[in-house]
């Protein structure tokens, strides 16, 4: 089936480890979208990339980190930079020609600091 | 710059009621505007999207949403409410450009009672 995976599922780390989090689509996207959940805010932008080896901030990318070095794969990685990682990290993907703009997302990564 | 608002963080209803989730906006330029739904540690699910045309749009599992340029509103409703439509509502907007990102909300919880 077409679809956006994220893995792992759930992610335990302590503090002052960087960790990964894989984000992989099959649905042909352009457009892929990494945002941050925490309860009470909504969702938050900490990147996103139209297309392979560009990408763009978003509103709360200090201590993140991304690569797009294949259109199927946008994998983020939280550093020991960041502050507050512990949240529920969701991984979407949109196309660009053609598109009306809805984003299709993928089950979510939750992350935990010890 | 865009944002959205959603006014209530929660809804109560009894099963069988109408509801309404209540979402306004803020975009120069024509909307792209979306509903989604949230289960427990769960992904985001499309339910329905208004980019022009008809002010009431129809989407999945019996909800509508209603456009409304002059309040710059686009209300979330449903003719009978279920105890299976309890869970986590975000209104979304979008300018012009595609494959820029999604600008969400706070989110509202649904909860329906039975």
């Amino acid at each position: 089936d077409g679809g956006i995976t994220q893995s792992p599922k759930y992610l335990f780390r302590k503090e002052g480890q960087n960790v990964t989090l894989s984000c992989e689509q099959n649905l042909n996207h352009d457009a892929m979208y990494w945002y941050r959940q925490d309860p009470g805010q909504g969702l938050r932008l900490i990147y996103y990339s139209q297309i392979v080896n560009d990408f763009q901030k978003g509103d709360i990318a200090e201590g993140y980190s991304v690569s797009r070095e294949k259109k199927e794969s946008f994998p983020l990685t939280v550093t020991s930079a960041q502050k507050n990682p512990t949240a529920f990290y969701l991984c979407a993907s949109s196309r660009i020609q053609g598109s009306t703009g809805e984003l299709f997302f993928g089950e979510g990564s939750r992350l935990t600091v010890l | 710059a865009q944002s959205v608002a959603q006014p209530e963080d929660q809804v109560n209803v009894a099963e069988g009621n109408p509801l309404t989730v209540k979402c306004t906006y803020s975009v120069s330029g024509n909307p792209y505007l979306f509903w989604y739904v949230q289960y427990p540690n769960r992904g985001l699910q499309f339910l329905l999207k208004y980019i022009t045309g008809d002010n009431l749009v129809k989407g999945s599992y019996g909800f509508e949403a209603e456009f409304n340029k002059s309040q710059t509103s686009f209300h979330l409703k449903k003719p009978s409410a279920l105890v299976s439509d309890s869970a986590l509502y975000f209104c979304a907007v979008r300018g012009n450009q595609a494959g820029t990102a999604l600008i969400f909300g706070k989110g509202t919880t649904l909860s329906v009672s039975s």
